[in-house]
């Protein structure tokens, strides 16, 4: 079966800092991912997804980057934070080619800038 | 582009009311039509979904019909219970296989 995991959970950085949130796939190959962003009561934002290795796409821009350095592998990125940064984190996945198109969530990252 | 639009909440009830959070989209072609839920804390999982004109689907109690005609996919469920409080997304994959739309998420609230 397939599995999708994101880390941190939660995570409290000053403005300024770096930062990177992780997210991995197992049990499938080839996958679309995305990172969406929930503010805090509000609906999702995509922010970037990708259909293949180094493959990325930006939805909005901002002070944030993506990375895919491997097939089941998606990274989310910024050199600085912002306070405007906090909020919820969601990487998910779906299959590339087969299936139904529904999207399958990692269990969320909380980001606080302080 | 395309757009869902869904009910906006907080919606509050006692349980054992029926529900209904109304969802309509616009898209060009035809797109699949989804509900997510999001319990507190965590992330989104797939709730029920249909891909074509007329499909009913159907999860725990819950169903909502794909009308192409009124371009609606009105979530429902009969009896709701306190476990069932939670954010509700409606959501769409159109024909741009890259991406899917989202609602804006309604809160549900079941009272005791």
């Amino acid at each position: 079966s397939q599995t999708i995991h994101q880390w941190p959970a939660t995570l409290v950085q000053p403005v300024g800092s770096p930062l990177s949130l992780e997210c991995t796939v197992e049990g499938t190959s080839n996958p679309n991912l995305y990172w969406y962003r929930q503010a805090a009561g509000r609906g999702l934002q995509l922010l970037f997804y990708s259909v293949g290795i180094g493959q990325i796409s930006s939805e909005v821009p901002q002070n944030l980057s993506a990375s895919r350095p491997q097939d089941r592998q998606f990274i989310l990125s910024s050199k600085k934070l912002l306070l405007s940064d906090s909020g919820f984190y969601l990487c998910a996945w779906r299959h590339g080619r087969a299936g139904t198109g529904e999207l399958f969530f990692g269990e969320g990252s909380r980001l606080t800038v302080l | 582009g395309n757009s869902v639009t869904q009910m906006e909440g907080p919606v509050t009830l006692s349980e054992e009311a029926f529900l209904t959070i109304n969802c309509t989209y616009t898209a060009t072609g035809y797109p699949s039509l989804f509900w997510y839920v999001q319990y507190p804390g965590e992330g989104l999982q797939l709730l029920l979904k249909a891909t074509k004109a007329d499909d009913k689907g159907s999860n725990k109690g819950f169903e909502a019909t794909y009308r192409k005609e009124t371009t609606s996919f009105h979530l429902e469920k009969g009896s709701v219970q306190v476990s069932d409080s939670a954010v509700y997304f409606c959501a769409l994959r159109g024909t741009n296989a890259g991406k899917s739309t989202f609602g804006d998420g309604t809160t549900l609230t079941v009272k005791p």
